[in-house]
Formats: C-alpha cells, structure tokens, sequence
C-alpha cells in the first residue's frame, strides 16, 4: 500500500503550458506538504497545508498554486510554467502533534523538465 | 535566518569502515531534529527523529545523536546498501514545516 502518492512520476513539458500534479495521502495525516527539490539536490518548502487550509507559502511565485480539496489530497498547478521550474516536486504527509512538526513522510517526486 | 548545515557533502567509506556525519543547525526555538535517508530517484525515507539534547536513537547500524547545537549520525561497520544521500532537518519554530539541509551522499565500497 502506498503511503503518499504523487503522479504523474515524469512531467515534460514546453515552457508556456499549464500542468498539474497531483498527491493524495492514506496515512490520515492533517498536514500535507510541497517541497522542491532542486538540481543540486536541496529540499525548500514550498507549501503546508492543515486539514485543507494554507499555512504556509514560502516565498514561490504566484504562478505555482495549491488546491487541497479533502485533507487527503493536495494537488499542485503550476500555470505558464518556465525553464526554472525544472526540478523534482516532492509531496508529504505528517500528523498532527503538540510538539509541532512531526515526522514527514514523502512521496516518491515528480520529475518536471521544462524544455 | 534558520539555517541546516551538514558536513561533509560526499563520504566514501570500505564496507567496515565506521564514521560519522554532522548536522549543524541555527533555528531558533528548535522544535525537532529529523533524519532522513534518500536513494537516487526515490522520495526521502524517515530514519529519527531527536526532540531534546543528549537523546540518541538507534536504527540497525545507524545512530543519531544531538546536542544543543549539532547532531551526528553515526554509521557503524556500513555495508554497501548504507550507500544512500542522507538528509537533515530541523522543525521550525512554527512548527509548520521542515528546513532541510543540503545531505551527505555517502558511498560504501565493498
């Protein structure tokens, strides 16, 4: 069973277009995430949401929008997507705790090439 | 700003060969001190998570350590399946979301 689940895997896309990934979590976390992860292999965050409302939005251009319709799912559209964009795109999950932030549990990326 | 430093950024090592990774952090009101293993084209993998200074955690040959203002992740007799990028990160102050630093790809040769 998989845990948290992002699709598609591989995404080529030209500069201009629109796309969307999607993720969905059947841990029933709160607190799902979207990090990217860039060539050089670093992970920033980019987005948190708890039970479907927006916590954080780190500093990523308004071209980049979460949608969480349930708290199971997070979804990611990105519209007129630009060479930088390339990179991987990472959801995660975590539940709730009074410690604050807990263990995330990751998918495994969405590989956007940007041509 | 909250930063995660982790040293060194490649390790190659002979299978047997004990040693040690650093994670060094400078985020204020700490809340959590996380470990995590990432396999080429995979997502990351949890391993530990450290909540207060001198709590260790131990994983087969694995073992986490953290102090006030580091954490180590000691690999003891690492075999070539311990090959892996190995992730630290640090809960915000918030305690919304995770700040990662840059890994230590560790290489072991048998």
């Amino acid at each position: 069973d998989t845990a948290v689940s992002q699709t598609p895997k591989y995404l080529v896309t030209q500069m201009g277009n629109d796309k969307s990934i999607k993720c969905e979590q059947n841990l029933g976390h709160d607190t799902m995430y979207w990090y990217k992860q860039d060539s050089k292999k670093f992970l920033k965050i980019m987005f948190s949401y708890n039970n479907k409302e927006l916590i954080i939005n780190e500093t990523v251009p308004n071209r980049f929008s979460p949608k969480s319709p349930d708290k199971a799912h997070l979804n990611l559209h990105i519209n007129s997507l630009e060479l930088g964009d390339s990179a991987v795109y990472f959801c995660a999950s975590s539940p709730t705790s009074d410690l604050g932030v807990t263990e995330a549990f990751f998918g495994q990326g969405t590989r956007l090439t940007v041509v | 700003e909250d930063q995660v430093t982790q040293s060194p950024e490649a390790l190659r090592l002979q299978e047997g060969e004990s040693s040690s990774l650093n994670c060094s952090y400078t985020v204020s009101g700490l809340r959590g001190l996380f470990w995590y293993r990432q396999d080429p084209g995979k997502g990351p993998e949890f391993l530990f998570t450290l909540y207060s200074a001198g709590e260790e955690k131990e994983k087969e040959r694995l073992k986490a350590t953290l102090t006030k203002k580091e954490s180590f992740l000691h690999i003891t007799a690492p075999k070539p399946e311990d090959s892996a990028t190995y992730l630290c990160a640090g809960g915000n102050q918030a305690g919304t979301a995770l700040i990662f630093g840059k890994g230590t790809t560790l290489s072991v040769s048998s």
